[in-house]
């Protein structure tokens, strides 16, 4: 089992629509969780971090369920501009390790007009 | 532009050669890693630095690859005896501590 597991898409919806993203991990010593942007040939950007009580950025909210290890993403209006792929990330700290991004394979996003 | 830089951002070599990419940090940034990402895929950990000390290296960091970073600012990967397996994009990041990762743009690796 992947340890950070994703819907690849597409998903394809009109300009206005709302969309949710899923991503569950399988790690329960993950301590951190982010959501990360990367448009096309292009580097990865923090999207937002993810707290277990939820939180919100604009039109952006996620959240998260640590007892069902289970990440969400919530675009509302979504724009033209909002086309990308989604990556779900999480940050496992271990023994003495410093914990590195453990991504998952993204899930993209097209926005039509 | 005060980012992650990356050089070259494009490399071709033939199956077999040695390659080099170097890695620009953000300037106060203690913490540097190295990603590798191939097509459909998202970015996989190699390997970390904290400053000069290279604390980190995934199992994916076979003894073909070699990472420094000599004064504890910019950073190098190197490949060796390159194989079509190698292609991909390397990614550099830096941090500080353990706060939120900054991408460089990436090196496009093709090995043919």
């Amino acid at each position: 089992r992947k340890e950070v597991e994703q819907d690849p898409g597409p998903f394809n919806v009109p300009e206005g629509a709302t969309v949710a993203f899923n991503c569950t991990y399988s790690n329960s010593a993950s301590q951190s969780f982010f959501w990360y942007r990367q448009d096309c040939r292009k580097e990865p950007k923090l999207l937002m971090s993810v707290y277990s009580s939820g939180n919100e950025d604009g039109r952006f909210t996620a959240q998260l369920n640590r007892a069902s290890q289970y990440i969400s993403l919530l675009i509302r209006d979504s724009k033209l501009s909002d086309s990308a792929t989604y990556l779900c990330v999480v940050n496992i700290r271990y023994g003495g390790s410093q914990g590195n991004l453990i991504f998952g394979k993204g899930t993209k996003l097209s926005v039509k007009p | 532009d005060t980012g992650v830089s990356q050089n070259p951002r494009h490399k071709i070599t033939k199956r077999g050669q040695n390659v080099t990419f170097r890695c620009d940090p953000i300037s106060e940034h203690n913490r540097l890693y190295w990603y590798r990402q191939t097509l459909g895929q998202g970015p996989e950990f190699l390997t970390y630095f904290q400053n000069e000390a290279q604390l980190e290296k995934s199992r994916l960091l076979s003894d073909r690859f070699s990472a420094e970073r000599p004064k504890g600012s910019f950073s190098t990967l190197e490949i060796q005896r390159t194989e079509q397996g190698d292609s991909a994009m390397y990614l550099c990041a830096s941090s500080v501590d353990s706060a939120e990762q900054y991408f460089g743009p990436g090196t496009r690796l093709t090995v043919t």
